[in-house]
């Protein structure tokens, strides 16, 4: 069975500073991975995708993530984080049957 | 191309009626799946339809049921509605046949109140 973990409903940064969120899978199956930001009163809309082509996955907005398959792990980060960043931030994995398999969220809050 | 769309927006019902959100893909798109969103729960996925056959269900009751067109065009209907349906209702295509691999792309989600 196919399983995500995202670490943290909540993770604050200060304007500037790293963005660091974690997401740890369990997948049956080679993984298909994904990163998600929803901004407030908004759908989702994708940042990245992780297919196997590399390792280094990177995506709209500054944003990349690494794939670490002895660690099973998708985390994103940003070097500088601005304020227009704050939103919530869903990692999600290849299920079966057509269906995602999804974290329950990070809320990134931006500092000034 | 325009994005996906979804009607209404905002929606207020009573407990025990009963309502129908519509959601109209990207063109081309012949895979849409709905997802129930609220604060306590996430994302939760309701259904998933690839041109008029639903192929996947998620765990939710009977009340919870959908189609699609031949258009693609899709909707869902909750009868029989209760406080606890009260959440964001989103909509995604996708332009392949496998939306566990494709970018999924969300409408702005229907937000709806039972009171």
């Amino acid at each position: 069975a196919q399983s995500v973990t995202q670490l943290g409903s909540h993770v604050s940064v200060s304007e500037g500073a790293l963005v660091l969120l974690r997401c740890n899978y369990s997948s049956s199956v080679p993984p298909y991975l994904f990163w998600y930001v929803q901004y407030p009163n908004q759908g989702l809309q994708l940042l990245l995708k992780y297919t196997s082509a590399a390792t280094l996955v990177k995506g709209i907005n500054g944003f990349e993530a690494e794939f670490k398959k002895s660690e099973t792990s998708f985390h994103l980060t940003k070097p500088s984080a601005h304020m227009s960043d704050a939103a919530e931030y869903f990692c999600a994995v290849r299920g079966s049957n057509y269906q995602l398999i999804w974290g329950a969220g990070t809320k990134l809050i931006i500092k000034p | 191309k325009a994005g996906v769309t979804q009607t209404p927006r905002y929606l207020i019902k009573t407990r025990g009626q009963q309502v129908t959100l519509s959601c109209s893909p990207i063109s081309g798109h012949r895979s849409v799946s709905w997802y129930q969103q609220t604060p306590g729960q996430g994302l939760q996925f309701l259904f998933e339809y690839f041109s008029e056959t639903q192929r996947n269900k998620g765990n939710f009751p009977g009340r919870f049921s959908g189609r699609q067109f031949s258009n693609s065009r899709s909707e869902m209907n909750v009868s029989t509605l209760e406080l606890g349906d009260s959440a964001l209702y989103l909509c995604a295509s996708s332009p392949g046949t496998e939306p566990s691999t494709d970018t999924q792309y969300f409408g702005p989600g229907t937000r709806l109140t039972v009171l």
